[in-house]
């Protein structure tokens, strides 16, 4: 019954390794996210996906690559890992209605810790 | 660059006390501001407020927007150690397909027995 999933929830891997992390709603949702929170805990986007459509990609490395499959998966794939990448990952999604729409639901995070 | 902020960064209080938490942002095109709270994994909704003045009100939890002054409160009377979590306030504003949540730095409240 989880809203929004994240799949794994821990992942330890040394630099230069490739990565994924998975995202899954089944909330119909249209829209969803990936953020990132730092070791200070501070939350900022990276990337907003509408209907498998990219609208906004912030200022991230290009070694970060999101992709969704349909509207209900959104993953991102990370290469070549470097030590600034260990953060804990999260997962959004939110409906456009006009009321509710910026209402985002999180999944419980992918803490990535990169040796 | 749009900017959210939040006062104090970190707060101690025992259980009982009313608390306060401030968030100020300066966005363009604003169109909303979010409360959530994080405690050990997912930050969950609390509120969304659009219009000035009203406040939104959830038990012991209440909080309002003060469009002018660019700013809202999270009020926690009564706190309990459960009420313990890191707050954040965000911001959203209009343009584009769809609109991405601008986070402060968060308030870590932690409230002793």
């Amino acid at each position: 019954d989880t809203a929004v999933s994240q799949t794994p929830k821990y992942l330890v891997t040394q630099m230069g390794n490739d990565k994924s992390i998975k995202c899954e709603q089944n909330l119909g949702h249209d829209t969803m996210y990936w953020y990132k929170q730092d070791s200070k805990k501070f939350l900022k986007i990276m990337f907003s996906y509408n209907n498998k459509e990219l609208i906004i990609n912030e200022t991230v490395p290009n070694r970060f690559s999101p992709k969704s499959p349909d509207k209900a998966h959104l993953n991102l794939h990370i290469n070549s890992l470097e030590l600034g990448d260990s953060a804990v990952y999260f997962c959004a999604s939110s409906h456009p209605s006009s009321v509710a729409y910026n209402e985002q639901f999180f999944g419980p995070g992918t803490r990535l810790t990169v040796l | 660059e749009d900017k959210v902020v939040q006062s104090p960064l970190s707060l101690v209080v025992h259980e009982g006390d009313t608390v306060t938490l401030n968030c100020s942002y300066e966005v363009t095109n604003f169109r909303s501001l979010l409360w959530y709270k994080q405690e050990k994994k997912a930050p969950t909704f609390l509120f969304m407020l659009t219009s000035s003045g009203i406040e939104k009100k959830s038990g012991r939890l209440s909080s309002i927007l003060d469009k002018k002054e660019l700013s809202s409160i999270l009020n926690i009377t009564a706190t309990q150690t459960g009420d313990s979590a890191i707050y954040l306030c965000a911001v959203t504003n209009y343009g584009g397909a769809t609109n991405k949540l601008i986070f402060g730095t968060g308030t870590l409240l932690a409230v002793q027995p």
